[in-house]
């Protein structure tokens, strides 16, 4: 089954850090530009950081520049998200999220999510 | 920044009506736009690539359409599984973004 599997969210304090991972199976991983997209409680959905198929380049929106690490492990099918310095409006659902066959920043797959509560 | 504004932020609806959403980017987009529909708490789920492209296993009743700077999310005859927040998402460059959403209500 062709899947994206979130995982590593929880609670930290402001400043702390996390590492948001993606285990991806039933395609070929390595074919795929891949991202990061979060969605803050009751909010809309925001891009966080794209990657392309080898790791040499990387994407992100302003508010996360110096502060998170898009990253990529292919032997593994893996995808990662260092979290650093975080703040109270990075409180969100991380989801992973493939982008589509043609090659477009589109996202035709998804994780479930996993969420990051930043609170003293 | 591409901004992206949809409208409405809200539509109440019944079963069978047909529904458009519009979404308007800040500059023109060419056709680099998706759309998506998300369910509580659910991940997004594409529904149109490229504009107009629909994504395999959507049912026909949705569709898309527009170019440049505006662009439309028709559903033909809304369905009780179509009650959603919808949003689009522009891919003109690597600095993507989404517009804010529009939920679909029950009338």
């Amino acid at each position: 089954e062709v899947q994206l599997e979130d995982s590593g969210g929880g609670l930290v304090q402001p400043g702390g850090s996390l590492r948001l991972s993606c285990a991806a199976s039933g395609f070929t991983f390595s074919d795929y530009w891949m991202n990061w997209v979060r969605q803050a409680p009751g909010k809309g959905l925001e891009w966080v950081a794209s990657i392309n198929q080898n790791g040499n380049e990387k994407y992100y929106v302003d508010s996360v520049k110096g502060r998170f690490t898009i990253s990529r492990d292919n032997a593994k099918n893996s995808l990662y998200l260092q979290v650093n310095s975080l703040r109270g409006e990075d409180t969100a659902v991380y989801y992973c999220a493939r982008d589509g066959v043609d090659a477009g920043l589109y996202f035709d797959l998804w994780g479930r999510g996993t969420l990051v509560t930043v609170s003293s | 920044d591409i901004q992206m504004t949809q409208s409405p932020s809200t539509l109440s609806a019944s079963v069978g009506d047909r529904v458009t959403i519009t979404c308007r980017a800040s500059q023109s987009i060419s056709s680099w736009l998706a759309w998506y529909q998300q369910k509580p708490g659910k991940a997004p789920k594409l529904l149109i690539y490229k504009a107009s492209s629909l994504e395999s296993g959507v049912p026909s009743r949705f569709s898309g359409s527009g170019s440049g700077t505006e662009f439309t999310l028709t559903i033909s005859s809304l369905q009780p599984d179509d009650f959603a927040t919808y949003y689009c998402q522009q891919y003109n460059n690597y600095y993507l973004t989404f517009g804010q959403g529009t939920k679909v209500e029950i009338k």
